[in-house]
């Protein structure tokens, strides 16, 4: 298993710019979603999905679209990159825990650092 | 809302030292889950542990332990005898858990405490 890959690691945009970041897992984990990392603030939600076709914001999704077409696939695209946007971004994903409170265990992707110009 | 603090910005001790990582967190939820991570110098985030709201024992593996208190809604971290190797940014993360329809999986991380050790 390769387990979560992302692509690319590091990309330079300038300001306006459109770009697609790649996630993909091959554990048929049915929960992906995507964090991103600023100095001091930890990890902070930006999207999530819970299964192909369910898509769902989290704590920062103002300027990121996510779709899931295929159980494997989750990418974020930045429709108009701003400075604001400079991060290292992480994608993540699990099983769905199975009823009774139980919580699977989120396995993070080797990040994508951006920066936006 | 859920909250996860970590008042440890960065500590720096001196190999062998044992070493204690604070993490305390804020739920109105009775059903939670708590995670570390550890993010190494290469920038990768490893799981180190996952631990449910019904089970406060202590957890030892190797040199790490884990300390879970409800009553002061802590979840402690201790490197006993710590190594160069231990030097990274670790995290706490809660999770709630909604009893019928599974986790929720959505993580709220603290902010991290960098721990540099130093040989």
């Amino acid at each position: 298993n390769a387990g979560v890959t992302q692509t690319p690691k590091f990309q330079v945009l300038k300001t306006g710019q459109s770009m697609t970041l790649q996630c993909a897992q091959d554990m048929n984990h049915e929960y992906m979603s995507w964090y991103r990392q600023d100095p001091g603030m930890g990890l902070r939600l930006i999207h999530y999905s819970v299964g192909a076709g369910i898509t769902d914001q989290g704590e920062v999704p103002n300027g990121y679209n996510v779709s899931r077409s295929t159980t494997e696939d989750f990418p974020l695209r930045l429709l108009s990159a701003a400075p604001s946007q400079t991060s290292v971004y992480f994608c993540a994903s699990s099983y769905i825990g199975g009823g009774f409170g139980i919580q699977e265990t989120q396995y993070f992707g080797p990040g994508t650092r951006l920066l936006v110009l | 809302a859920q909250k996860v603090t970590q008042a440890q910005t960065e500590i720096s001790v001196v190999e062998k030292e044992d070493v204690t990582l604070d993490c305390v967190y804020e739920t109105r939820d009775t059903t939670y889950y708590l995670f570390w991570y550890k993010q190494p110098p290469s920038g990768e985030l490893v799981f180190l542990i996952r631990r449910n709201s019904f089970d406060e024992q202590n957890e030892i593996s190797g040199r790490y332990s884990w300390n879970f208190q409800k009553s002061t809604s802590s979840f402690n971290f201790t490197i006993t005898a710590s190594q160069v190797v231990d030097s990274a940014v670790y995290f706490c993360a809660l999770s709630e858990a909604r009893l019928l329809q599974g986790g929720s999986e959505k993580l709220v991380f603290g902010k991290g405490t960098k721990l540099t050790v130093n040989p």
